[in-house]
């Protein structure tokens, strides 16, 4: 899956559940980033990571928490502090020398609430 | 922060046609460009990029062109076929700095067989 996996692919979520969106990537990456995607709207930012056990807030982290125990891993746990989760998740990985491959996408996560 | 301007929402063309997406930043330190391609359902993949000591840049069927004064870059695409039937989304960022880039809010482009 182009070294970086998202799983799972499809996810239900009950109103006042939290639920956790795995990424993991073997691309020895330094960065890894969530996006949330909603038609329309493009590409938001969620949380980033640019360093082991270390993150940043993007443009939309209310509701939301990630953290970075390992390089390869960058969990993100989708609060019932969030009101309107239902949206497609992207997580993204990005090399710290910056080479001309840019980002590359997980396949995604599809969380709907039910 | 950075911001980007990304037109048109749609875009519907006939096979062979030509199809070109604009997209406007306004932060004059962003440095690079890079275009992605999602096809319905599946992960952005990047298609082509452009830095900003560049004007133009090819790759077989798309193009990409930057006009730093105006803040102004699109994708052209020419001879659309069908399986470039896909949303596409511009972005700015720095490289150099955290590169984080700031994405436009996509194109649909449809091409009609």
């Amino acid at each position: 899956d182009g070294g970086i996996t998202q799983s799972p692919k499809y996810l239900f979520r009950k109103e006042g559940q939290n639920v956790t969106l795995s990424c993991e990537q073997n691309l020895n990456h330094d960065a890894m980033y969530w996006y949330r995607q909603d038609p329309g709207q493009g590409l938001r930012l969620i949380y980033y990571s640019q360093i082991v056990n270390d993150f940043q807030k993007g443009d939309i982290a209310e509701g939301y928490s990630v953290s970075r125990e390992k390089k390869e891993s960058f969990p993100l746990t989708v609060t019932s502090a969030q009101k309107n989760p239902t949206a497609f998740y992207l997580c993204a990985s990005n090399p710290e020398d910056r080479g001309p491959g840019g980002y590359t996408f997980g396949s995604g996560t599809r969380l709907t609430v039910v | 922060g950075e911001n980007v301007e990304q037109h048109p929402s749609t875009l519907s063309v006939q096979e062979g046609d030509s199809a070109v997406i604009k997209c406007t930043y306004s932060d004059s330190a962003s440095n690079y460009f890079p275009w992605y391609k999602q096809e319905l359902g599946k992960r952005p993949q990047l298609i082509i990029d452009i830095r900003s000591n560049v004007g133009e840049k090819k790759d077989q069927r798309i193009a990409v062109t930057l006009n730093k004064t105006a803040k102004h870059f699109s994708l052209h695409i020419t001879e659309t076929q069908p399986e470039d039937s896909a949303v596409y989304f511009c972005a700015a960022s720095i490289r150099g700095g955290s590169y984080i880039p700031t994405f436009g809010r996509g194109t649909s482009l449809i091409v009609h067989p």
